[in-house]
């Protein structure tokens, strides 16, 4: 079964700091992988996706890199802002469904 | 498009009672799932639709829950009878296909007292 871990669990940063995410996953085979923002209470928004085919995805101040073979992906948040505080999830996808990690807690002080 | 649909957003019930959850894909989505968050588990797969057909409902907990997909951008879950361990968030999440980026709706929490 595919196992994703999230480290760390948490993170407090002040703003403006460059930060990075990790995700770890078990089995190499994966169609996918993509990292998703949950605000407390709220639903998941999509950030990024990878396909297994790419190295990395950029979208406005953040970045995405996978090495699929080491089964690691990175999730770079450059000049972080209090707005980015939420909670960011990682997910692979080795068929269809998504297997989720537990998430990394992100705030980011003014 | 207004995105994944889900109602309601928010439920609380008392043992046993049913309890039915709705989604609204996105147009043109041929694959739609459902997943439950709990704080103990995090996010877990329940059932995968692909064009309308269950393929994949291996994460289902009992056989108090079932799953109906009646056309191309609607789906239910049902919860009969329903008892407090199932309370949780629960997500309808839809894609292109089975290998595209999935878009999530804003979830229905449901209290089971």
């Amino acid at each position: 079964k595919q196992e994703v871990t999230q480290i760390p669990a948490a993170l407090s940063v002040p703003e403006g700091e460059n930060l990075v995410l990790n995700c770890s996953f078990t089995d190499s085979a994966i169609y996918n992988l993509q990292w998703f923002r949950q605000d407390p209470g709220k639903g998941l928004t999509s950030l990024l996706l990878i396909q297994s085919s790419q190295r990395e995805q950029t979208s406005g101040r953040l970045n995405a890199s996978l090495d699929k073979s080491s089964g690691r992906s990175t999730l770079y948040i450059a000049a972080s802002q209090p707005g980015d505080s939420a909670t960011y999830l990682c997910a692979v996808s080795p068929l269809y469904a998504l297997n989720f990690g537990k998430g990394t807690s992100l705030l980011v002080t003014p | 498009d207004a995105g994944v649909i889900q109602s309601p957003r928010h439920e609380v019930t008392e043992m046993g009672q049913e309890v039915t959850l709705r989604c609204k894909l996105i147009s043109g989505h041929n694959s739609l799932f459902w997943y439950r968050q709990t704080m103990m588990r995090g996010l877990e797969l329940l059932i995968y639709f692909n064009n309308n057909v269950p393929i994949d409902d291996s994460g289902m907990p009992e056989d108090r829950f079932s799953a109906k997909m009646p056309n191309a951008s609607f789906s239910t879950l049902k919860i009969q009878p329903s008892e407090p361990r199932d309370s949780a968030v629960y997500f309808c999440a839809s894609s292109l296909d089975s290998h595209n980026e999935q878009f999530f709706g804003p979830g229905t929490r449901l209290t089971v007292l």
